[in-house]
Order: structure tokens, then C-alpha cells, then sequence
């Protein structure tokens, strides 16, 4: 089993629709990001969080410590949002960085 | 504009060959790292340097090398004693460690070995 498991791996929404992606993760962390990775493959971060919740334009992040989940929701989706959505935790033992696996969210028009 | 640039974007290789990828970056990051990611897996760090003239193994060293003679270079050389070469290779910055901020990533160098 991974530290660090996303759902759903896949997901297709179309266009408006208010999105949901999951991350749990079962070690002590210090923070966590969320990253999108374009499908060029460039990866681009979103969000650094250590507790409570950020948002930034149409993107919230929240993460409850307690229970080792973290979501990432966005909100109005558009097609441009399609992409692989990662999160990735900050072992609280090591420093290293533990990537999931990944979401892939398709936004059709 | 400030960031990290990676290159080749592909690259191809024969079985044997030594190739290596570049990563710049101009944001003055102390910190630099190198990721290789596989289909359906997670990114796993290869290696990784908090300082100019030091770097540490990651979790999959085996058959890589790096060097950090400048602070805004980080070049990775994956040798022929890396049995399965073949991945996209992100190379990633931070002002510190990976708890102290942003990571910054390149865009990507893909590696073939045919």
C-alpha cells in the first residue's frame, strides 16, 4: 500500500461541474502540496498547506491532520483544467517529499 | 522571467551510453532535485542538493550521478548501469528543503534507450 493514495485516479467532469480529488496518506507528514502536471508534463505547484485551508481563484485546498486527508477542489471547472493533479506530502521524519499517483481530470465542454 | 529550464526535451539513447540532462535555474533556489517518473507511479527522487559542492542520494541512486559545481546547475548523467532508463526525468528547486516554500519544476526531459 502507498503512504500516499489519491482518489479517484480518474475523473471526468463536464464544464461548471465542482470537482473533488482525495489524497490520504498514512505516515506523519509536516505539510503537504498540490501540484498539476500539464500534459507536456511540466508540473506547476498549487498549493503548500500545513493545516486549515487556501484557496486561490477557483482552487481550494484543505487539509484535516487528524485524519491524514487532504482535498483539492475546484470549483466552476473549465476544460484549461484538465490535467494530472498530484499531491505530495512532507515526511515529518525525513523532509522527503512522497508523491500519489496522481488524478487525471478530463473537463469536457 | 525566473525558473528552471531543462534540457533535452527527448532524447534517444542506445543501450550502453552514458546521457546527460541539464537543469538551470535562475530563481537563486539553494535547493535542487531530481525526480524520475514512471506510468502509474509516483515521482521518486533520484537525487537531491540543499548546497553548492554537496548532494545526497535519493531513493533510487542506483545507475545516476550528479554534480553541483554551481548553484544554478544540476545536471544528471544516467549511466549504462541504470537497468531501466527509460522515463521522464523533472528536475525541481526550492528556496530550502522541500517543507520551506513552492517547488519550482522544469518541464520535463524524456529518455529513450533503444
Amino acid at each position: 500500500k502507498n503512504e500516499v493514495e489519491q482518489s479517484p485516479q480518474n475523473l471526468t467532469a463536464q464544464e461548471g461541474e465542482f470537482i473533488t480529488i482525495n489524497c490520504s496518506y498514512s505516515v506523519g507528514i509536516s505539510a503537504l502540496h498540490w501540484l498539476q502536471q500539464h500534459p507536456g508534463g511540466g508540473i506547476v505547484s498549487l498549493f503548500m498547506l500545513s493545516s486549515g485551508k487556501k484557496k486561490h481563484g477557483r482552487l481550494i485546498a484543505t487539509i484535516n491532520i487528524q485524519e491524514k486527508h487532504s482535498s483539492l477542489h475546484i470549483t466552476a471547472s473549465h476544460p484549461r483544467d484538465s490535467a494530472v493533479y498530484i499531491c505530495a506530502a512532507i515526511s515529518g521524519a525525513t523532509n522527503k517529499l512522497i508523491f500519489g499517483t496522481g488524478t487525471l481530470l478530463a473537463v469536457q465542454p | 522571467d525566473g525558473g528552471i529550464t531543462q534540457s533535452p526535451k527527448y532524447l534517444f539513447r542506445k543501450e550502453g551510453q552514458n546521457v546527460t540532462l541539464s537543469c538551470e535555474q535562475n530563481l537563486n533556489h539553494d535547493a535542487m532535485y531530481w525526480y524520475r517518473q514512471d506510468p502509474g507511479q509516483g515521482l521518486r527522487l533520484i537525487y537531491y542538493s540543499q548546497i553548492v559542492n554537496d548532494f545526497q542520494k535519493g531513493d533510487i541512486a542506483e545507475g545516476y550521478s550528479v554534480s553541483r559545481e554551481k548553484k544554478e546547475s544540476f545536471p544528471l548523467t544516467v549511466t549504462s548501469a541504470q537497468k531501466n532508463p527509460t522515463a521522464f526525468y523533472l528536475c525541481a528547486s526550492s528556496i530550502g528543503g522541500s517543507d520551506t516554500g513552492e517547488l519550482f519544476f522544469g518541464e520535463g526531459s524524456r529518455l529513450t534507450v533503444l
